[in-house]
């Protein structure tokens, strides 16, 4: 059974980087892509973007001008930075992996990291 | 606002059958898969259909989806408690990226 575990800082100043880490455990990060949907309190999901192990990525054009996301095969782990951040960004951040070449097939999800942005 | 629309709720008594509405346009479920999630409250969300109509591993089979022309519908059918969750649909984009419903919350009375 995959399991993903994000992991990072829970409160982020306003200006600046947002960076979180997803370990992917039982299962190789190899042959997925894996992505960052985000879901501030009481709202819906956004699709933040995905990443190949080979380092491709797509990003949701709302976001692309603040997001890098990184992969790194020798930890089992993919990254996700966000710049720039305002109390917007504040949210319900979870990883997942992307099953399906016709879709947004996302089979495994991380519990969730809560980040708050605020000085 | 999201790209596809969902009703924010809907409600139903057990053993009733609800639909669901997801609506988009032809550069995502007019030409794309459409995929359907459930997030029980304070947990991740959780795939029930895949690729419109294909339900995933574990899904009873009182769960149903369909597609026509831009929009989509997930129906349950022998309502239970259990299914009282909020129901997110998704697709992929021509834009290349995901949009999701804004979501329906479904309320068992």
């Amino acid at each position: 059974q995959v399991q993903l575990q994000e992991s990072g800082p829970g409160l982020v100043k306003p200006s600046e980087t947002l960076s979180l880490t997803c370990t992917v455990s039982s299962g190789s990060i190899s042959g997925y892509y894996w992505s960052w949907i985000r879901q501030p309190a009481g709202k819906g999901l956004e699709w933040i973007g995905r990443i190949y192990v080979s380092g491709s990525t797509n990003y949701n054009p709302s976001l692309r001008s603040r997001v890098t996301m990184s992969v790194d095969s020798s930890k089992n782990q993919f990254s996700l930075k966000l710049s720039s951040v305002t109390a917007a960004d504040t949210a319900l951040y979870f990883c997942a992996r992307w099953a399906s070449l016709t879709g947004p097939l996302f089979d495994y999800w991380g519990q969730g990291t809560l980040v708050t942005v605020s000085s | 606002q999201s790209v596809l629309t969902q009703p924010p709720s809907a409600s139903g008594t057990p053993g009733q059958r609800v639909t669901m509405s997801c609506s988009g346009s032809s550069s995502n479920i007019g030409s794309n898969h459409v995929y359907w999630y459930q997030q029980l409250p304070g947990t991740a969300p959780k795939l029930l259909i895949y690729r419109n109509n294909q339900r995933s591993s574990g899904v009873p089979d009182r769960f149903s989806g369909s597609k026509s022309g831009t929009s989509a519908s997930l129906a349950i059918s022998g309502l239970r408690s259990e299914d009282e969750a909020d129901y997110y649909c998704a697709a992929w984009d021509d834009s290349l990226s995901v949009v999701f419903g804004g979501g329906t919350k479904l309320t068992v009375l």
